[in-house]
């Protein structure tokens, strides 16, 4: 399975700023995938990151708020743009492996909002 | 659309107690079935898998049965142990235009005492 580096793991923020995340995989996946976990509740996906393509967003999340990057292969970026304090969650990267039908996930970004 | 449906938690039980969570789902054609583990200040980890009717996922002492007539996939474990004490989530993947991405039960956190 692959192996996900996710970074920063924690990050307090002022409201209105902007915090980059990043999601390195250690081989080279076709689908990336950006999920939310909000204080106690459960996942749900914000995004689809597919190299060489727009992203393309869920119901409820739209591109000036969460815009992504995937530059390559094993790369990804979710920035999330003027932060409110609703903002504050854990966010996650997944990839999907076909080889084994699997998905992994990387240990999440802890963001608090102040 | 799909969707996940979890017991109700938290749960509480004794070292060596019997375990089972359940969870049913909704969705259209043959989805795949998944139990992650969050354990507390980690990322999500697969717990086991199943992606046909009447396969059975196993690992860690763990099993779930995938029942396409009651659209059931409960984790059941015969003895808990204090280190099994996280949060559970059932999730599906439903394949066709949702290929490679998870729908997410509520999640059940599970607290087990020596």
């Amino acid at each position: 399975s692959a192996v996900i580096s996710q970074k920063p793991s924690r990050d307090i923020c002022q409201r209105g700023t902007s915090l980059t995340i990043q999601c390195q995989v250690d081989s080279q996946v076709t689908m990336m995938f950006w999920y939310r976990q909000q204080p106690g509740q459960s996942l749900t996906l914000i995004a689809t990151a597919n190299q060489g393509s727009e992203a393309t967003y869920e119901s409820g999340f739209v591109i000036d708020k969460f815009p992504i990057s995937r530059p390559n292969l094993t790369f990804s970026t979710l920035t999330v743009s003027n932060m409110s304090p609703e903002d504050s969650s854990i966010y996650l990267c997944s990839v999907f492996l076909q080889t084994n039908y699997g998905y992994t996930f990387g240990s999440g970004t802890r963001l608090t909002v102040v | 659309g799909n969707s996940v449906t979890q017991m109700e938690g938290p749960v509480t039980l004794s070292e060596e107690a019997f375990l089972t969570i359940n969870c049913t789902y909704t969705a259209t054609g043959y989805p795949s079935l998944f139990w992650y583990v969050q354990y507390p200040g980690e990322g999500l980890q697969l717990l086991l898998k199943a992606t046909k009717a009447d396969d059975k996922g196993s690992n860690k002492g763990f099993e779930a049965t995938y029942r396409k007539e009651t659209t059931s996939f409960h984790l059941e474990k015969g003895s808990v142990q204090v280190s099994d004490s996280a949060v559970y989530f059932c999730a599906l993947n439903a394949g066709g235009t949702s290929y490679g991405k998870l729908t997410f039960g509520q999640g059940t956190i599970l607290t087990v005492h020596p």
